[in-house]
């Protein structure tokens, strides 16, 4: 069964900290997302990693960075959080070939104060 | 581009009543296309993909590529239908395959 765990739940953070934003999956999947998720705007792709090391702007990468160390972990990192990214957050992974299903995390609710 | 249309934002219908959800997309290539699930605090998930061409709790989605559509549909809608639903295509972009969700329509299905 895939696994996909994002290290928080709930996250309050306040104006101007450095977040990070964890996540693992177990099935040695290839592809990492990281999106975040609003009311009337649906899922919106940040960054994506193919491999290790490396990673691909999505359609909104603006105050975002990531990094893959490993394989199985993708971190977003809020470089100065800012109350415009209060939102939920969804990581997913899915394996490198065509008409792959992706597999979701639970979801970070992120709250800038 | 790839792009994801969702025109409704929220679809209410009565249980028994039949359902559409529509997803228009647009994409230079051949697409591939995927419905997803949020139940109520629940975690995304797969529902369909097009290539399956299979029925998914009572769900079916044909690729009518004429239309560029990929409607969700099912003939008697039951109350636990009732969830987040997001259109998805998945395609090539600058060499990798990127996926693209709509802005997801709420099914409420009334009692």
């Amino acid at each position: 069964d895939v696994k996909v765990t994002q290290s928080s739940r709930y996250l309050v953070k306040r104006t101007g900290e450095k977040v990070f934003l964890e996540c693992v999956q177990d099935m040695d999947h290839e592809n990492m997302f990281w999106y975040r998720q609003d009311p009337g705007l649906g899922l919106r792709l940040i960054y994506f990693s193919y491999d290790v090391k490396m990673k691909e702007k999505g359609d909104i990468p603006e105050g975002y960075s990531v990094s893959r160390e490993k394989k199985e972990r993708f971190s977003l990192i809020l470089e100065s959080a800012s109350t415009n990214q209060t939102s939920m957050y969804l990581c997913a992974s899915s394996l490198a070939r065509v008409n792959t299903e992706a597999f979701f995390g639970q979801g970070t609710r992120l709250t800038v104060v | 581009a790839q792009r994801v249309t969702q025109p409704e934002k929220l679809l209410s219908v009565f249980k028994g009543a039949p359902v559409e959800l529509k997803c228009n997309y647009s994409y230079s290539g051949s697409p591939e296309l995927f419905w997803y699930v949020q139940y109520s605090r629940q975690r995304l998930q797969l529902l369909l993909r097009h290539i399956s061409r299979e029925s998914i709790k009572g769900f079916t989605a044909d690729l009518n590529k004429g239309e560029t559509s990929f409607h969700l549909k099912k003939p008697f809608a039951q109350e636990e239908d009732s969830a987040m639903y997001y259109c998805a295509l998945s395609g090539r972009s600058g060499g990798y395959q990127k996926v693209t969700f709509g802005t997801g329509t709420k099914l409420q299905v009334i009692p």
